[in-house]
């Protein structure tokens, strides 16, 4: 059964650095979503990307973060220069085309540790 | 606005209870979509069912069971004959169909513990 892959699963960083978290969301499918978890709280959405271009965006996908599809299977998610609150489990999502769908598929998350 | 509640935040059973675990929701769409979905305690989030708002059929599947209801703004999630394994944190989802690209407003979740 094809699913959404992320990598690293685990990723320790400093503060002020830049880190990439990459996924391959699952092949037939056209929209893709970075969600976030800070640890023991609820899962919050930041950025969904469709047709090669940012969809829709929360308040917190703010201008230190940026997203790429680089190329036919990836899908990444930048942090230009981390802090400590950035934190968290990040998930990557995606979902096909049909219309009544919208259930989202998720990747095994990366936890993002800022030192 | 959009907003999802769970007021459960832990609920705590013995092997083989039923247990329900409530969703409120609020939204202004008239077409919209509810979702619940499983953190089991490796972390991942696994897909469980998606309703859609012009659909009230309750559903049913093994020992989960979905009862939506649109009147009190409710799609509520139960277990039956409860297993250690459904151990996890629980969260209840909802995407609008209009002007949205479907993301997910997730409520806070609600931990569920089944003890042998």
């Amino acid at each position: 059964e094809p699913e959404v892959t992320q990598t690293p699963s685990h990723q320790v960083t400093q503060m002020g650095q830049e880190v990439i978290l990459r996924c391959v969301p699952i092949s037939n499918h056209l929209y893709f979503y970075w969600y976030r978890q800070i640890l023991g709280q609820k899962v919050e959405f930041l950025v969904s990307f469709y047709n090669n271009e940012i969809s829709e965006k929360s308040e917190i996908f703010d201008d230190q973060f940026s997203v790429e599809r680089p190329d036919g299977s990836n899908f990444t998610l930048k942090i230009r220069s981390t802090k400590l609150e950035d934190s968290a489990m990040y998930f990557c999502a995606s979902r096909d085309r049909t219309s009544g769908g919208y259930e989202q598929y998720f990747g095994p998350g990366t936890r993002l540790t800022v030192t | 606005a959009q907003k999802v509640t769970q007021a459960q935040t832990e609920i705590s059973v013995v092997e083989k209870e039923d247990v329900t675990l409530d969703c409120v929701y609020e939204t202004r769409d008239t077409t919209y979509y509810l979702f619940w979905y499983k953190q089991p305690p490796s972390g991942e989030l696994v897909f469980l069912i998606r309703r859609n708002s012009f659909d009230e059929q309750n559903e049913i599947s093994g020992r989960y069971s979905w009862n939506f209801q649109k009147s009190t703004s409710s799609f509520n999630f139960t277990i039956t004959a409860s297993q250690v394994v459904d151990s996890a944190v629980y969260f209840c989802a909802l995407s609008e169909a209009r002007g949205s690209q479907g993301n997910l407003i997730f409520g806070k979740g609600t931990k569920l513990s089944v003890k042998p």
